[in-house]
């Protein structure tokens, strides 16, 4: 988990409230990534960022945003639209490979575990 | 389309006895496979991956994998298990379709090892 950070660790909303989930990294990783995850169905992509002001859907966007403003930091909001928001949500940030090998990895932080009242 | 399968919910193994975590790959084109390990409540912790070269991959924690392209496999092995292994093993491979590196994760194995 070192060098990236999530809070907070545990976090209670009620329905139709917007929520915001921070990660930081000071790792100098260019791309960042949030997930969420479910029992029993591993980690699905949320959004994804490769640059600063960038950002780009994954698998399940819908009820979700996210901003990109600093390179340290990918802030993901939970909005009253998802409509199943309760989840453990998971930031990662990609450590680049060798150009042009394809090798890079992904690196996690500690995660948020949200909780609907 | 890329996926990976784990075939097994969970694993349970008795301490000292050598363990295998199960992972088969569906890819086009060289695989980039990997293999995470989850504590509870924490977040995902790299082990190991599969380049290319040797089939044989050593990772963290005296992990070991075999990747099998014969078998389109890539399990997990520990020759001598821990109590403190005892956690959520996730297999991945890359999306080689994807500009961003996106990866794509298994359901999870909960591997179980009793004293």
């Amino acid at each position: 988990d070192g060098g990236i950070t999530q809070s907070p660790k545990y976090l209670f909303r009620k329905e139709g409230q917007n929520v915001t989930l921070s990660c930081e990294q000071n790792l100098n990783h260019d791309a960042m990534y949030w997930y969420r995850q479910d029992p029993g169905q591993g980690l699905r992509l949320i959004y994804y960022s490769q640059i600063v002001n960038d950002f780009q859907k994954g698998d399940i966007a819908e009820g979700y945003s996210v901003s990109r403003e600093k390179k340290e930091s990918f802030p993901l909001t939970v909005t009253s639209a998802q409509k199943n928001p309760t989840a453990f949500y998971l930031c990662a940030s990609r450590k680049p490979g060798l150009a042009g090998d394809r090798t890079d990895t992904q690196y996690f932080g500690p995660g948020t575990r949200l909780t609907v009242l | 389309a890329q996926s990976v399968a784990q075939p097994e919910d969970q694993v349970n193994v008795a301490e000292g006895n050598p363990l295998t975590v199960k992972c088969t790959y569906s890819v086009s084109g060289n695989p980039y496979l990997f293999w995470y390990v989850q504590y509870p409540n924490r977040g995902l912790q790299f082990l190991l991956k599969y380049i290319t070269g040797d089939n044989l991959v050593k990772g963290s924690y005296g992990f070991e994998a075999e990747f099998n392209k014969s078998q389109t496999s890539f399990h997990l092995k520990k020759p001598s298990a821990l109590v403190s292994d005892s956690a959520l093993y996730f297999c991945a491979v890359r999306d080689v379709y994807s500009s961003a590196s996106k990866i794509i994760f298994g359901s999870g194995t909960r591997l179980s090892i009793r004293p």
